[in-house]
């Protein structure tokens, strides 16, 4: 089984609808991260977590939502979806020690 | 301001033909330099964490060096299946916290044609 799971893993929506995306991880990390991937842009980071009570803006968190429900899930919410949110969107965890981060398969997202 | 810049963007390279992709970085007081290895439409596969100017690390036909100021990642003769972009990430303490994040390159996409 995979260690950082998404679901979905792909999802088309209309302009103005609410979505919520998940992340589950079994390798036990505190720290969860949200990215998007567009294009010629590389990864920018969303939103991130060190732990069940700390959550963190990154570098695009206007349009965001997250929430972490436990220390194993990290759920991003688009309150109501624009166009310019169709992107690949990632989810990643880290332990408090190493710094590397490993990354879930991706959700792919078409907003309408 | 971009904190690491990768290139080239693109990289073609015949099977066999060795070359080398750069990471270079303006952020102080480095703590891991990161590269990754993703495939289309899959999330980023973990490659090495470089951590002191010096430092190299190897692995199959991959082999990333460090500096003060830049990485590189050497392919030495290349085979199809090492097509994929190569991402590269520092991880910096932003100010005003004790604890840090990665910032990614925009990757280096490479294809090796047989």
């Amino acid at each position: 089984d995979a260690d950082v799971t998404q679901t979905p893993r792909n999802r088309i929506t209309k302009t103005g609808k609410r979505i919520m995306l998940e992340c589950s991880q079994t390798k036990g990390h505190d720290r969860m991260y949200w990215y998007r991937q567009d294009p010629g842009l590389g990864l920018r980071l969303i939103y991130y977590s060190f732990d069940v009570k700390d959550i963190n803006k990154g570098e695009i968190s206007d349009g965001y939502s997250v929430s972490r429900q436990a220390q194993a899930k990290f759920s991003l919410s688009l309150e109501s979806a624009i166009p310019n949110q169709t992107a690949l969107y990632f989810c990643a965890t880290s332990d408090l020690v190493v710094n590397e981060q490993f990354f879930g398969p991706g959700t792919r997202l078409t907003v309408l | 301001e971009d904190q690491v810049t990768q290139s080239p963007e693109a990289l073609r390279l015949q099977e066999g033909e060795s070359s080398s992709l750069n990471c270079s970085y303006t952020v102080s007081g480095l703590r891991g330099l990161f590269w990754y290895r993703q495939d289309p439409g899959k999330g980023p596969e973990f490659l090495f964490t470089l951590y002191s100017a010096g430092e190299e690390k190897e692995k199959e036909r991959l082999k990333a060096t460090l500096t003060k100021k830049e990485s590189f990642l050497h392919i030495t003769a290349p085979k199809p299946e090492d097509s994929a972009t190569y991402l590269c990430a520092v991880h910096r303490i932003d100010r005003g916290s004790t604890l840090g994040r990665l910032y990614f390159g925009r990757g280096t996409q490479l294809t090796v044609w047989p």
